[in-house]
């Protein structure tokens, strides 16, 4: 059970923004939301994480609503190397380690 | 710097053979993560440690399946014995700090079981 919903795919332009959707209605309050993304063949790579305020670093941006039941994963341009698939994942309580991946976000990035 | 590093990067075997998957840690990191992949389940946590010692394996599929970590630079999954089910990429990740810190992941091992 991976208790986050996200589309099974979209489609961007590169070099335009992308804004990627979870939906986490039953988070607890000590839940952190983290999102992964895993390039074809690759491992997961960790992209960012937060518990309520919005946060930024090189990657991307995260927005989280204010009653946290959802957020969003902004990349501000999108480009060829960012087609991947983005697992948003709620983490929490003492398990916050025990990361549990959904089906994810199949991102593809057009040129 | 060096991520965490998995070897073999392939390995294909007959059924019933013994299979064993290596990890390298980050240097410093103090938890370590197994996952395997498959397409019918996603990513699935088999087992973790901290401080090389073994918290939870609830995910591990089997008595078939064993994971050690001698120490904190070095641990093994093993499958034995083999079976095709079995097949999947396994991934290692290590962590410094379990909470909500980064977990980094190796590139994976690509099993096949024949």
């Amino acid at each position: 059970d991976a208790k986050t919903t996200q589309p099974n795919s979209m489609e961007s332009n590169e070099e335009e923004p992308v804004h990627l959707p979870c939906n986490h209605s039953t988070i607890s309050g000590t839940d952190y939301i983290h999102w992964y993304r895993q390039l074809p063949s690759q491992g997961p790579e960790y992209v960012i994480h937060g518990l309520t305020s919005n946060v930024n670093n090189r990657m991307a941006s995260l927005a989280i609503a204010e009653d946290r039941k959802s957020s969003t994963l902004i990349l501000h341009r999108a480009t060829l190397r960012d087609a991947a698939v983005y697992y948003c994942i709620r983490a929490g309580g003492g398990s916050n380690y025990k990361l549990t991946f959904g089906k994810g976000t199949l991102l593809t990035v057009n040129p | 710097d060096a991520g965490v590093i998995q070897s073999p990067r392939h390995e294909v075997t007959e059924m019933g053979q013994e299979v064993t998957l290596r990890c390298k840690p980050i240097s410093g990191h103090d938890y370590l993560f197994w996952y395997r992949q498959t397409m019918m389940r996603g990513l699935e946590l088999l087992i973790y440690f901290n401080n090389n010692v073994p918290i939870d394996d609830s995910g591990m599929p089997e008595d078939r399946f064993s994971a050690k970590m001698p120490n904190a630079s070095f641990s093994t999954l093993k499958i034995q014995p083999s079976e095709p089910r079995d097949s999947a990429v396994y991934f290692c990740a290590s962590s410094f700090g379990g909470d909500f810190r980064p977990q980094h992941f190796g590139d994976g091992t690509r099993l096949s079981i024949l």
